[in-house]
């Protein structure tokens, strides 16, 4: 079965730097996944498409201050210089067959 | 500019129907598939359903299976989702999504509307 599986929450201070992990069930470590923003009281916002190798492709418009990196059945987001602006909750997303496409449960990002 | 809008959303009682739809813009709405994707209040996303860029190929959720159609009009640049036996538990917002390539079914959402409201309740 096709499962993502996130931190209810997370939280860093303004400025710093903070990692959101998404995991992959077990024997899913080529899986590509996606991560989208959704701030409060909108819709949510894709980030960038992250490959099992690391590789990864933007949205439109979404700064150097995100990227995003990869491990086994890890998919990290990291966002460095937090603003206040990037409190948000943090989906990441992935299809396959079955056929399926499955969401994270999220994470709520609190700065502080 | 790439957007998407979605409408349709409102109130209706238990059993009833609706329709959403979703007008799109600012791309070649023909050649890329379309996702719907709801959110409960308070909870996360939920994917509901997907259609191939020619309407081909359809698959949905086992929540919605049998109830919910998904359909294009590539003429008018509008996607829709009928919605039938709406139960409580289908309270939502409802969002569309466009898939990242062309063609395929099999990537990221890498669009995303603002939301339509459904309230199912008597």
């Amino acid at each position: 079965q096709l499962v993502l599986t996130q931190s209810p929450s997370a939280s860093a201070s303004l400025g710093a730097s903070v990692n959101l992990t998404c995991t992959l069930s077990s024997g899913r470590s080529s899986y590509a996944i996606a991560w989208h923003q959704q701030q409060p009281e909108k819709g949510p916002r894709y980030l960038m498409k992250l490959n099992s190798d690391g590789s990864h492709s933007k949205g439109d418009g979404i700064p150097d201050r995100f990227s995003g990196s990869s491990s086994g059945t890890e998919r990290y987001l990291t966002i460095s210089s937090l603003q206040s602006e990037d409190e948000a909750d943090y989906y990441c997303q992935t299809w396959g067959t079955g056929p399926n496409w499955v969401f994270g449960g999220g994470t709520k990002l609190t700065v502080l | 500019q790439v957007q998407l809008v979605e409408s349709g959303g409102g109130v209706v009682q238990p059993g009833r129907f609706l329709r959403l739809s979703c007008a799109a813009s600012g791309f070649t709405f023909s050649t890329y598939a379309m996702h719907w994707v709801r959110q409960a209040p308070g909870k996360g996303l939920e994917w509901v359903a997907v259609i191939s860029y020619d309407g081909s190929e359809t698959y949905y959720a086992d929540s919605v299976k049998g109830r919910f159609t998904v359909s294009r009009d590539n003429s008018k640049n509008t996607l829709y989702l009928q919605m039938n036996s709406l139960k409580p538990e289908d309270t939502a917002v409802y969002y569309c999504a466009k898939d990242r390539v062309t063609w395929d079914l099999w990537d990221a959402f890498d669009m995303w509307g603002q939301g339509t409201m459904v309230t199912v309740s008597s």
